[in-house]
């Protein structure tokens, strides 16, 4: 069936460097990727998304990158600070499923002091 | 900003009861979903409603109903609660279908134990 799911379950980086999480996707009928962030106790935070006409797309200090030759999502964090510390979930929606989204199952970012 | 409210953050209720999670969201948004959460799963969509009075069902909506009486209001209900039940239950809201490529908007969750 159709999933979508993620390279690393946990993610350590240090603080002051970049990150990148990591999504791989199998439905090629995808047209719409968000990034969600959630800390402990909280719900899912949207992050940024992306439409499937894009490649590429900028926020505050987070880029998402698309690549749908090998159907694979990725978020940067540039400068990364403690407060990302988190689980990041990806989630797509498919063509013809209304606002249904499928999530991955989340990698969790720890940043180092 | 938008802002999705779940009326409790955590509930203990026993095997059997009939247990009300309520949602209540305050940017006129037209879907509104119900979602469970546990380790190793991810979301897992339960119902959704594109409107009130609507209802469709998600992945998972066995144990489960929902009321919408009101476009700000969503109710999941477990008619009887067992223990497999027990999960962080987590309301979203979006804007309906003029609005096609719109995220989700989240509440904190309800933490439920079925004991």
């Amino acid at each position: 069936g159709e999933s979508v799911g993620l390279h690393l379950p946990t993610l350590s980086v240090q603080e002051g460097d970049n990150s990148i999480i990591n999504c791989a996707y199998s439905n090629s009928a995808s047209d719409y990727f968000i990034w969600y962030k959630q800390e402990s106790g909280k719900g899912p935070q949207f992050i940024i998304d992306i439409r499937s006409n894009m490649d590429k797309r900028q926020g505050q200090r987070v880029t998402v990158l698309l690549n749908k030759t090998v159907k694979h999502l990725s978020l940067q964090i540039a400068a990364t600070q403690p407060g990302d510390s988190a689980v990041y979930f990806c989630a797509e929606k498919s063509t013809g499923g209304g606002n249904k989204l499928t999530f991955g199952t989340g990698t969790q970012l720890k940043v180092e002091l | 900003d938008v802002k999705v409210t779940q009326s409790s953050r955590y509930l203990v209720k026993r095997t059997g009861e009939k247990v009300f999670l309520e949602c209540v969201q305050d940017m006129d948004h037209e879907n509104m979903f119900w979602y469970r959460q546990d380790p190793g799963l991810g979301l897992r969509l339960i119902y959704f409603s594109y409107d009130v009075k609507m209802k469709e069902k998600g992945d998972i909506p066995e144990g489960y109903s929902v009321s919408r009486e009101k476009k700000e209001r969503f109710s999941l209900i477990l008619e009887s609660a067992s223990t497999n039940q027990t999960s962080m239950y987590l309301c979203a809201s979006s804007l309906g279908e003029s609005s096609y490529n719109s995220p989700l908007h989240f509440g904190n969750g309800t933490r439920l134990t079925v004991t």
